[in-house]
């Protein structure tokens, strides 16, 4: 168990929908990250945070977007929702170490029909 | 831009030695980790390497060549709970500075057989 945790676990929705992503860090970690892993693919970096602020972007597409809040959690919102962004969405987090050595969380499967 | 490359597939026995291989191409580089995927899992942290030479943390050893671009992650004595997929990242700094993104490859997919 890493300590980070991810809600909900798998997902089902529908072309056009929203969702939202939850992740809460390990204790005491301010770096939040968030990745998108299709079938068979590497892990896509989305966003970091660090306490709040969004600090690098990958690829993420303008329908995504991801905040921080005071509490440290995080949450990835996705919009008008495409066959394609079916995927395994995985948060991970970091602490003084720095972003090297990161904790995943278990991840969230999401199934766009 | 940044660009990774390790093989695709590896294939190797019970007992034997594998040695998966990474090259990275980046634009800024701090330091090469290795993660581990179980199918359905989530990755785990399995070694770090900054500088040139070899790390090792048990069964398994990292290896950074900074001139070449160049690391392998070694794993000896294998057993079959070493089938997974296996990760190659590169630190890439972030638009702030300071707080570095990780770079991910595509991934090896070990097999141990028996």
């Amino acid at each position: 168990d890493s300590g980070v945790t991810q809600t909900p676990k798998h997902l089902i929705t529908a072309t056009g929908q929203r969702v939202t992503l939850r992740c809460s860090p390990r204790s005491g970690d301010l770096s939040v990250y968030w990745y998108q892993q299709s079938l068979d693919q590497g892990l896509q970096f989305l966003i970091q945070y660090y306490n709040g602020e969004e600090r690098a972007k990958g690829n993420i597409l303008e329908r995504f977007s991801a905040q921080q809040f005071p509490d440290l959690h995080s949450e990835l919102n996705l919009s008008s929702l495409e066959l394609g962004d079916s995927a395994l969405y995985f948060c991970a987090s970091s602490g003084n170490q720095g972003a090297y050595e990161q904790y995943f969380g278990p991840g969230t499967r999401l199934t766009v029909t | 831009g940044q660009s990774l490359e390790q093989p695709s597939e590896v294939t190797a026995v019970e007992g034997a030695i594998v040695q998966i291989n990474c090259t990275y191409q980046t634009s800024g580089f701090y330091g090469l980790s290795w993660y581990q995927q179980h199918d359905g899992g989530a990755p785990t942290f399995l070694s770090y390497n900054a500088l040139d030479g070899l790390e090792e943390t048990g069964r398994f050893s990292s290896f950074l060549s900074r001139s070449d671009s160049y690391g392998y992650l070694l794993l000896q004595e294998l057993q079959m709970k070493d089938s997974a997929s296996y990760f190659c990242a590169v630190r890439d700094e972030g638009f702030s500075g300071g707080y570095n993104k990780l770079i991910f490859g595509a991934g090896t997919r070990l097999a141990v057989h028996p």
